[in-house]
């Protein structure tokens, strides 16, 4: 099993629209998390922080559920400039942090 | 601009040739990171500096791979003999961390310097 994984879409999805990802995560003692958003071509950007059950942000809801070890990003209200690939990211143990492959996200007119 | 700056940019290399990058991190950030990126990929974790401390390599680093943050502020990136696997994004983040090993800075990425091995 992946350290972690992401479903690698793509997520085709019109303006207006709410879309959901999940990230599995197999380290259980992970204690934080994060979504990086990265555009095409450009470098990862901290999207969100999750330490607890979960943490809003204006369209943007990441949640947390341990027992089952995943996390989801909500977007609602998809806008054009939403369409990225978007990023779980997991600090381990130690000092490694793994990246999931990324979701790709679409939004169209 | 006082962000992570990488350089270069773009490498175009032969196999076998050894090529070296440069990371500037944001200049308090204690924390430098490496990773690899592939097409279609997530950044793959390559190596961690604590100031001036390696304190994290990949097992997947071969040893034609070495990095040094000789005083704690850039880093460099080396890979000897390269070899046409080794063509991807070489990204560098610096974070400011003041928690222990489970770490829960902010990473902060450079543009890149996407290397190409011919």
């Amino acid at each position: 099993r992946k350290e972690v994984e992401q479903d690698p879409g793509p997520f085709n999805v019109p303006e207006g629209a709410t879309v959901a990802f999940n990230c599995t995560y197999s380290n259980s003692a992970s204690q934080s998390f994060f979504w990086y958003r990265q555009d095409c071509r450009k470098e990862p950007k901290l999207l969100m922080s999750v330490y607890s059950s979960g943490n809003e942000d204006g369209r943007f809801t990441a949640q947390l559920n341990r027992a089952s070890q995943y996390i989801s990003l909500l977007i609602r209200d998809s806008k054009l400039s939403d369409s990225a690939t978007y990023l779980c990211v997991v600090p381990t143990g130690g000092f490694k942090t793994i990246f999931g492959a990324g979701t790709r996200l679409f939004v169209k007119a | 601009d006082t962000g992570v700056s990488q350089d270069p940019r773009h490498k175009i290399t032969k196999r076998g040739q050894n090529v070296t990058f440069r990371c500037d991190p944001i200049s308090e950030h204690n924390r430098l990171y490496w990773y690899r990126q592939t097409l279609g990929q997530g950044p793959e974790f390559l190596t961690y500096f604590q100031n001036e401390a390696q304190l994290e390599k990949s097992r997947l680093l071969s040893d034609r791979f070495s990095a040094e943050r000789p005083k704690g502020s850039f880093s460099t990136l080396e890979i000897q003999r390269t070899e046409q696997g080794d063509s991807a994004m070489y990204l560098c983040a610096s974070s400011l961390g003041t928690s222990g090993p489970q770490l829960t800075d902010t990473q902060y990425f450079g543009p890149g310097t996407r290397l190409t091995v011919l």
